[in-house]
């Protein structure tokens, strides 16, 4: 079970296009996904919380204009790179909170998509 | 603020043991620990409430010092398939959220 698909796993775009990452839970229902970037050999950097049905929290430093997430329903996040630009190149990963009764919760990842923006 | 993971790489022979450390400055809910292979997702190994409970299976285990607000992963005799990137998620407040701060990773890598 917890099972987290990512669509699509690579992606190769030019500078100035946008670009949508899908993140789908596929045996549960998930009303809080997360959103990482992460860089070759360093940890995975929380980008942004996606919550079911309301507007998502971003970290510190994150552009909200430029990263769009939409959490539609409670089995599916999305994030819109708009105006990629090669610094966005990065490998981004979502994850799904699975809730273990009302005392912890687990994330489960997708497996990443590749972004190069050439 | 990220926890402190130590070290940061290890080199096993199969067989060996290997301890992995993290630490927070922050009083923690609860530690998550994933191990990352390359080009793949972080998998979940196991989350340690506080309460300082220790929890494992087969030869993973891990550890919650809860005054000391650290927790440490312990891999007995490692298997070639124990390769990759430890990463530990800390989780602090009431935990009620889910967010997780993540340390800087332990790289582990097993040879033959």
């Amino acid at each position: 079970g917890a099972v987290v698909s990512q669509h699509p796993s690579r992606v190769i775009c030019k500078s100035g296009t946008s670009v949508k990452i899908e993140c789908r839970s596929l045996d549960f229902q998930a009303t809080t996904m997360f959103w990482y970037r992460q860089f070759p050999k360093q940890s995975l950097m929380l980008m942004a919380t996606s919550n079911e049905g309301s507007k998502a929290t971003y970290e510190q430093g994150v552009e909200k204009d430029k990263f769009l997430i939409n959490h539609a329903s409670l089995t599916l996040s999305t994030l819109t790179v708009t105006s990629a630009h090669p610094e966005d190149s990065s490998f981004y990963i979502c994850s799904a909170l699975f809730r273990q009764g009302r005392t912890s919760s687990e994330q489960y990842f997708g497996p990443g998509t590749r972004l190069t923006v050439t | 603020q990220q926890p402190v993971q130590s070290p940061q790489a290890v080199i096993l022979r199969e067989g060996e043991d290997a301890v992995i450390n993290c630490s927070s400055s922050k009083a923690l809910y609860s530690v998550h620990w994933y191990r990352q292979k390359h080009g793949e997702a972080p998998v979940f190994l196991m989350i340690l409430l506080k309460g300082g409970e220790q929890k494992g299976h087969d030869k993973i285990s891990a550890s919650f010092n809860e005054k000391k607000q650290q927790s440490s992963l312990y891999l007995t005799a490692s298997q070639l398939s124990y390769s990759g990137t430890y990463f530990c998620g800390t989780e602090s407040g009431s935990g009620n959220t889910g967010k997780l701060i993540f340390g800087q990773g332990t790289t582990l890598q097993v040879k033959p």
